[in-house]
């Protein structure tokens, strides 16, 4: 049964910083890309990051590029996000996704974590 | 960038069939994926690639896609259907191009 579990999330201060953290199992973590997702409070969601099955390609929203670092652990099948300089609209429900796709170009997302929820106010 | 258009809300009583659309320029050419998500909790897949249903999934979720427009169709709808419905599309002309719908809620009467 795939898993995803994410934690790390909290109250922090504007310009703070955080580690989200998903813990992964029930699949071969090493030959999925695995993502991050937000939802701001009662908004959409919104693509964050992505990091490639090989471990060495790493995407970002521009909302976020140049502040949050995406990596992982593969003796933990663990993915993380490094959060830094948050701002007020970086405040949401992050989700742990991972990526699929039958054809190699449309990809989606099968598998979702419960979310960790990251407040940044002062 | 790639934009897809969803209606805000759906209103449709018990025993109803719910078509929830998504708008995108000749979205048809490409493949339309559906997500789930009850209040406080985490999306769930409910179709992809147009009109495939996960596991689990029941067969009262369908979904169609041509044109500009592709629909997910919810038969028999039951008051546990109630729930926010996202689109999400694949845009190749991008890095990495996730894009979602804005979202459309599902209120069964």
């Amino acid at each position: 049964e795939v898993q995803l579990l994410e934690s790390g999330g909290g109250l922090v201060q504007p310009g703070g910083s955080l580690r989200l953290s998903c813990a992964t199992s029930g699949f071969t973590f090493t030959s999925f890309t695995m993502s991050w997702v937000r939802q701001s409070p009662g908004k959409g969601l919104e693509w964050v990051s992505s990091l490639s099955a090989a471990g060495t390609t790493t995407y970002y929203a521009d909302s976020v590029k140049g502040r949050f670092t995406i990596s992982r652990d593969t003796s933990k099948n663990t993915v993380y996000l490094q959060v830094n300089s948050l701002r007020a609209e970086d405040t949401g429900v992050y989700y742990c996704a991972k990526r699929l796709s039958r054809d190699g170009y449309n990809y989606y997302f099968d598998y979702w974590g419960q979310g960790t929820l990251v407040t940044v106010s002062s | 960038s790639y934009v897809l258009t969803q209606p805000p809300s759906v209103s449709v009583a018990p025993g109803q069939t719910a078509r929830i659309t998504c708008g995108g320029n000749n979205i048809g050419s490409t493949s339309v994926h559906w997500y789930q998500q009850k209040p406080g909790q985490a999306p769930v897949l409910v179709v992809y690639d147009d009109s495939d249903r996960p596991s689990g999934i029941p067969e009262r979720f369908s979904g169609s896609n041509s044109g500009n427009t592709a629909t997910l169709t919810i038969s028999r709808v039951e008051a546990g259907d109630e729930a926010d419905y996202y689109c999400q599309v694949w845009d190749n002309n991008r890095d990495h191009g996730v894009v979602f719908g804005g979202g459309t809620r599902l209120t069964v009467l």
